[in-house]
Order: C-alpha cells, then structure tokens, then sequence
C-alpha cells in the first residue's frame, strides 16, 4: 500500500514557468513533509519542509502549500531555471522523533532554456 | 563538515554472491537510516538504527539482507546470495537524534547483480 502517492511522474517546464509537483498521504498521523532534490548520481538533498499547522511555507523560489483536510501538499517551484531539473520526491514522516520518510515515486522535472 | 559517505560507489556482482555496503555517517549524528531505490520508484526505507536502542528492521525485504552499525557510528548493510531484483541504489542517511526528520544523505553504492 503506497502512503504518498506524487504526481506527475515527469514535468517539461519552460524557463521562467512555474513548476508544479502534487503529493496526497493517507495516514493522519503523518506530521512532517518534507520535500527532497536528487541530482542524477547524487543522494537526494532537502529542500523544503512543511507541517500540517501552517498552510504555506515559502523559501525562495520554492514554496509548500499544504491542505490538511484533503490530505495533499504541493510543491511549487517559481521562475523555473534549468538548474533546477532533477528528480523531486515528497516524503511524509509519522514522528518528529526520527523514523523512516515514506517517499513518493519521484517527479523528474526538466526546464527547458 | 564532512557528509555522508558510502563505499563503494558502485558493486557489480553475480547472483548468489554476498555483498555488503558500507555507510559513514556525518559526525554526531545518532540515527543512521537505509533506504533502497530502485529504477523508476521512491526510495524504500530498508533500516533504521537510533543510538544504542534496538534498530527497526520492518522494512527489510527478506531475510537475506542484513545490517550492523558498530560503535554507533559505521554501518554496514549486507545483502546475502544476492539475486536479480536487488539491483538498485542503495542510500544510506544519518541525522541528529533530536531532529530525526532531517536526514542528509550519502551518495549511494549502485548494486548490479548480473
């Protein structure tokens, strides 16, 4: 059973657009999510996280969006730049405590010059 | 500061053969994770180890595989008669006992089992 499902698999997105990755979870008891960039041949690196007591979280060019009672979160990426293509995984993490992220399948997202 | 590492970078072996992969984690940093990623899927938490407390083995796949962390530091994940299907990425992370939910990590050791 897939806790985070992430959608789309893969993204073309021009110079300039914005970028846009959904997530929904299932498990109500998941209280941190965190959003991870992987560069080919690289571990993934966090990016951005958000909790479920704040609806927005912004940094930079990338902001979480986060709709409690429709279990989703989104990740939108501002003025999208080639640098920025990658491969994006949600997570979601049941303890603040530290146990294992549940992650998404990966949004591969490539920016167009 | 130094990152995670792991070694080696990549592993070709042949079925039926053990391997273990190695995992150095940042310094001071108690919780030690492994996950696996395969081709086209998210990554798959195998592990979890958190200071001297018993680790939390409930993503291990079968019992093949394997994993120790000595003197809370290094650890090593070992995969037994290795076949087909545990070709992948295997990525190891670390982070503060206190703030387990920021995990950083390593590279990974790309296993190819032929």
């Amino acid at each position: 059973q897939q806790q985070v499902k992430q959608s789309p698999q893969s993204l073309i997105v021009q110079k300039g657009g914005i970028s846009i990755i959904n997530c929904a979870y299932e498990n109500t008891a998941f209280d941190y999510f965190p959003w991870y960039q992987q560069f080919p041949g690289k571990g993934p690196a966090l990016l951005i996280a958000i909790r479920p007591d704040v609806s927005e979280k912004k940094e930079g060019r990338f902001t979480i969006s986060f709709n409690k009672s429709a279990k989703q979160f989104s990740l939108h990426i501002m003025d999208s730049q080639p640098g920025d293509s990658a491969t994006y995984f949600c997570a979601a993490s049941r303890d603040q405590a530290g146990t294992a992220l549940i992650f998404g399948k990966g949004t591969t997202l490539s920016v167009s010059s | 500061g130094a990152g995670v590492s792991q070694s080696p970078s990549n592993k070709v072996t042949e079925k039926g053969k053990d391997v273990e992969l190695r995992c150095d984690p940042i310094s001071g940093h108690t919780a030690l994770y492994w996950y696996r990623q395969s081709l086209g899927q998210g990554l798959e938490f195998l592990i979890y180890f958190q200071g001297n407390s018993a680790p939390d083995k409930s993503g291990l796949p079968s019992d093949r595989f394997s994993a120790e962390r000595t003197g809370g530091s290094v650890s090593t994940l070992t995969i037994q008669r290795t076949q087909q299907e545990d070709s992948a990425v295997y990525l190891c992370a670390s982070s503060l006992g206190t703030r387990g939910y920021e995990q950083y990590f390593g590279p990974g050791t790309r296993l190819t089992v032929t």
